[in-house]
């Protein structure tokens, strides 16, 4: 079974802080692939990282980063230097190969306050 | 502009009474998908498609149906809707395999039925 565990329910942070959010998975597979996707308060889904089972290099991407380590079934987003902008909630999601099915964790509602 | 197109975005109704949510995208993609979104459990999978003609359950079908007729369209029916699928409801797709493939998300149809 696959399940997407979002222990964080909300965050509050003050402008310029750094944040993490954190995503614990489980699957059996040995192939899978993990996606943080982040929804504005304007309701859209928006797509920001896909990550496989098989690469486990840290990845950038300007203020965001992520953290994909295996040994701990973790997937972490850490945005750098947060803004008002970044005010969101934001899902993890987990596929295992082979399965049709997108699994998403329960979300983390940040908010990022002036 | 490549886009996942959903209407109505809001719809208030009663209980029983048949309605569907139709979705479109223009990117000739295979994969299509619909979601549900409520607070406190994330995005829950109802039902996808992974081309014209094949249909699967999700984690969450009952009380749903759906058909693919053609390509671009993936309507979500509801025979006689109750109060408990009060949602947010997302229609996604993508080109292929959502594990290697971006899924590209609709803007999503607030659903209350009384």
């Amino acid at each position: 079974a696959q399940k997407v565990t979002q222990a964080q329910t909300e965050i509050s942070v003050v402008e310029k802080e750094d944040v993490t959010l954190d995503c614990v998975y489980e699957t059996r597979d040995t192939t899978y692939y993990l996606f943080w996707y982040k929804q504005p308060p304007s309701g859209e889904l928006v797509f920001l990282i896909r990550r496989n089972s098989f690469d486990e290099q840290n990845e950038i991407s300007g203020r965001y980063s992520w953290n994909f380590q295996k040994s701990t079934s973790s997937f972490n987003f850490t945005i750098t230097a947060s803004q008002v902008v970044d005010s969101a909630v934001y899902f993890c999601a987990l596929v295992s190969g082979g399965s049709e099915k997108l699994v998403f964790g329960k979300g983390t509602k940040l908010t990022v306050n002036p | 502009e490549a886009q996942v197109t959903q209407n109505p975005r809001y719809l208030i109704t009663v209980t029983g009474k048949k309605l569907t949510v139709t979705c479109s995208q223009n990117m000739n993609h295979e994969y299509m998908s619909w979601y549900r979104q409520d607070p406190g459990l994330g995005l829950r999978q109802i039902y996808y498609s992974m081309n014209v003609e094949v249909t699967d359950k999700g984690d969450v079908p009952e009380g749903y149906k759906v058909s693919r007729k053609e390509k671009r369209n993936f309507p979500l029916i509801l025979e006689s809707p109750s109060p408990n699928q009060t949602s947010l409801y997302f229609c996604a797709s993508s080109l292929g395999w959502v594990g290697t493939d971006t899924q590209y998300f609709g803007p999503g149809t607030r659903l209350t039925v009384l």
